[in-house]
């Protein structure tokens, strides 16, 4: 384990359905991210948290809405989700925002999510 | 625009061979260079990291090199093993920006 836990592992979820994936970092870092990867391109980011603000948001789908209750915990929040939106989902954290300070960053296991 | 490339695409070896990985970028002003592996089902894990002083970086039988000049990055597996099976990411950032490559998948057989 890294020091970022992320459940799901796996999600299947039809296109009308709510769900919500979950990360954890036990690391004291001050900065939480939600990125996306699909088959053969660069990761995408997605949210940026620092200290529990959002401070970046790359012009995601609103039926995407990403919560961080406290710097330790991160949400992502599905609902009415497209086929496309099947990736492998990443929640990273960080030192601080940005390039992530000396460490960089450290990645969860991510969450494979399939939209049927 | 900040863009980082790899190349190549996919790459598959014997087990004991040698490999290079390569990576372009043109991100500027460049502040470091780092090589994630990440296994599959897995989330990335840092390598190693390059600032803009250092040329050559090892982490047991990964060698990344830099060369800031050409903005060129390689990283060079030695005695592969099965376990080296993976997508390798070249991240490159600026200041207060990170660029990911789409990664090489390698594929290490017996």
């Amino acid at each position: 384990e890294t020091g970022v836990t992320q459940t799901p592992r796996h999600l299947v979820m039809g296109m009308t359905n709510k769900k919500s994936l979950k990360c954890e970092q036990h690391l004291g870092h001050n900065a939480m991210y939600w990125y996306k990867q699909s088959a053969k391109k660069p990761l995408e980011l997605m949210f940026v948290y620092s200290l529990e603000e959002r401070v970046e948001n790359n012009s995601v789908p609103s039926r995407f809405s990403p919560e961080c209750p406290n710097s330790s915990h991160l949400f992502l929040h599905l609902h009415t989700l497209q086929p496309e939106d099947s990736a492998l989902y990443l929640c990273a954290s960080s030192q601080r925002p940005g390039t992530g300070g000396s460490y960089g960053y450290t990645f969860g296991s991510g969450t494979r999510l399939t939209v049927v | 625009k900040n863009q980082v490339e790899q190349s190549p695409q996919s790459l598959i070896i014997l087990e004991g061979k040698n490999c290079t990985l390569q990576c372009n970028y043109t991100v500027s002003p460049f502040s470091n260079l780092r090589w994630y592996k990440q296994d599959t089902g897995r989330g990335p894990v840092s390598l190693t990291i390059m600032t803009f002083s250092e040329n050559t970086k090892s982490n047991g039988r990964y060698t990344a090199t830099l060369d800031a000049d050409t903005k060129q990055s390689s990283l060079h597996i030695t005695a592969s093993q099965l376990s080296d099976s993976a997508s390798y990411i070249c991240v490159v950032s600026a200041y207060n920006d990170m660029r990911f490559g789409a990664g090489t998948r390698l594929t290490v057989k017996p």
